[in-house]
């Protein structure tokens, strides 16, 4: 079942500003990630982060988990166009159930250039 | 490059056909891919778990008779939608991933199903 809440579901901002994006989930993780997808086209990869860490950067990127509150956030700073896409994180568990991912609702970001 | 390779990456076909999706893993070993289902402005929905030489895993709600998988090696899983019909129309996208822990997920680009 989907257990993945994100938000917010759309988000509009201009080139430049800051973009955050927020999910909440439901159970024990052993990591949650980070994807972004264009229009009709398949997922690429963004970052990963683990449950037992609580920040994590990569270029633009930045990545939040909190734990406790079960929720993550996504940061992109000085956004540009070309950052227009879906954005869904995606809850992953250990073990047997590795890369068996849970996505969220997903946040649709457009930056206007 | 891509290392997940889906095909078709968009087909058309009349309700009451069988529709074969494939999905690749180009440069490494996949003992293991999924397949999700996205309809449009929704998101990922897991439909099923395919391991090499072995049954698939459906989720609940999926018809495991309907959405057949096979992957009969290591680098290839399939997905056949059998008498589909338009509400079967959706975005199918598969991921592979190797043996080893904590391997990194890739993703097909995607095949977009329309049911006439």
């Amino acid at each position: 079942s989907q257990q993945g809440e994100e938000d917010p579901q759309a988000l509009s901002i201009q080139e430049g500003e800051n973009a955050t994006m927020n999910c909440s989930y439901k159970t024990s993780i052993n990591n949650l990630q980070w994807y972004r997808q264009n229009s009709g086209r398949g997922l690429v990869h963004l970052i990963l982060i683990r449950s037992n860490e609580r920040e994590k950067h990569s270029g633009r990127l930045r990545v939040t988990l909190d734990t406790s509150k079960k929720s993550s956030s996504l940061l992109i700073t000085a956004s540009r166009a070309a950052d227009t896409a879906s954005y869904f994180c995606a809850t992953a568990l250990g073990g047997t159930s590795y890369g068996k991912l849970t996505f969220g609702q997903g946040t649709i970001l457009t930056v206007h250039p | 490059g891509a290392v997940v390779s889906q095909h078709p990456s968009w087909v058309i076909c009349k309700s009451g056909t069988s529709v074969k999706i494939e999905c690749r893993s180009l440069d490494f070993q996949a003992t293991t891919m999924f397949w999700y289902r996205q309809f449009p402005k929704q998101s990922l929905m897991l439909m099923a778990t395919s391991n090499e030489g072995s049954k698939a895993t459906y989720e609940q709600g999926v018809e495991k008779d309907k959405f057949l998988i096979n992957h009969a090696s290591l680098t290839l899983s399939t997905l056949t939608v059998t008498s589909a019909h338009p509400e079967d129309s959706s975005f199918y996208i598969c991921s592979a991933r190797r043996a080893e822990n904590n391997s990194p997920l890739h993703f097909g680009n995607g095949t977009r199903l329309t049911v006439t």
